[in-house]
């Protein structure tokens, strides 16, 4: 069973560019849920979804920023118009419909220029 | 309110045994997590506990108390590779899945 898949590894964009970066959950798993990491800082929630539905976004930036998790195909997170502050390690986890314990994905080092 | 309190930065040596604890305060607790994450990689699982008392998986154990809203994590003949951050989670009752994280405790194993 692969684990948690992320796409790209690594992403440089300019400010004002849009980011998109995917999430393939474990086989099985139902629930995504998305991080955001600051060098030498703590995981920061962002957006916990299951297929079609958006359960908790209390952790998105209300601008800019937006999350989906389709019936067929990856979790995508969107970042509009990216400024500098945007650059950090995204990470995804996935966990399946009966258990609370997440498996996180290697991560999505974004840079923006 | 729902909060996660560990400590920032713990140094040990090699062979010894050091104890990383965490306190929570949760609405609705359900289990505790704990993550080990290397520098620069994903958070990996450790350990969850949701009953009071230790839980042993090799050199690793996990301990919660309930009543007292706190946790630990027990390592045992530290490694150099053990360097990491420790994470600590809780989860809340119901049907939101989202966890309660705290900052991490970096730890620094020295020979």
């Amino acid at each position: 069973n692969a684990g948690v898949m992320q796409n790209p590894r690594h992403l440089v964009r300019r400010r004002g560019q849009e980011a998109r970066l995917r999430c393939s959950p474990m086989k099985g798993h139902s629930h995504v849920y998305w991080y955001r990491q600051l060098p030498e800082e703590g995981l920061k929630f962002m957006v916990y979804l299951q297929k079609e539905n958006i359960i908790d976004e209390s952790g998105m930036p209300k601008e800019r920023f937006s999350a989906e998790f389709p019936k067929e195909g990856p979790s995508i997170l969107r970042i509009q118009q990216v400024v500098r502050g945007d650059s950090a390690a995204y990470f995804c986890a996935s966990s399946p419909p009966a258990e609370d314990t997440q498996y996180f994905g290697p991560g999505t080092r974004l840079t923006v220029l | 309110g729902q909060n996660i309190d560990q400590p920032t930065e713990m140094t040990a040596t090699e062979g010894a045994i050091v104890q990383i604890n965490c306190t929570y305060q949760t609405s609705g607790f359900n289990g505790l997590f704990w993550y080990q994450q290397h520098a620069g990689e994903a958070p990996t699982f450790l350990s969850y506990n949701v009953l009071d008392g230790l839980e042993e998986k090799g050199r690793f154990s996990s301990f919660l108390s309930r009543s007292k809203g706190y946790s630990y994590l027990l390592l045992k003949e530290l490694q150099m590779k053990d360097s990491a951050s420790y994470l600590c989670a809780a989860t809340n009752a119901g049907n939101n899945r989202k966890l309660i994280w705290g900052l991490g405790t970096s730890l620094a194993v020295n020979p």
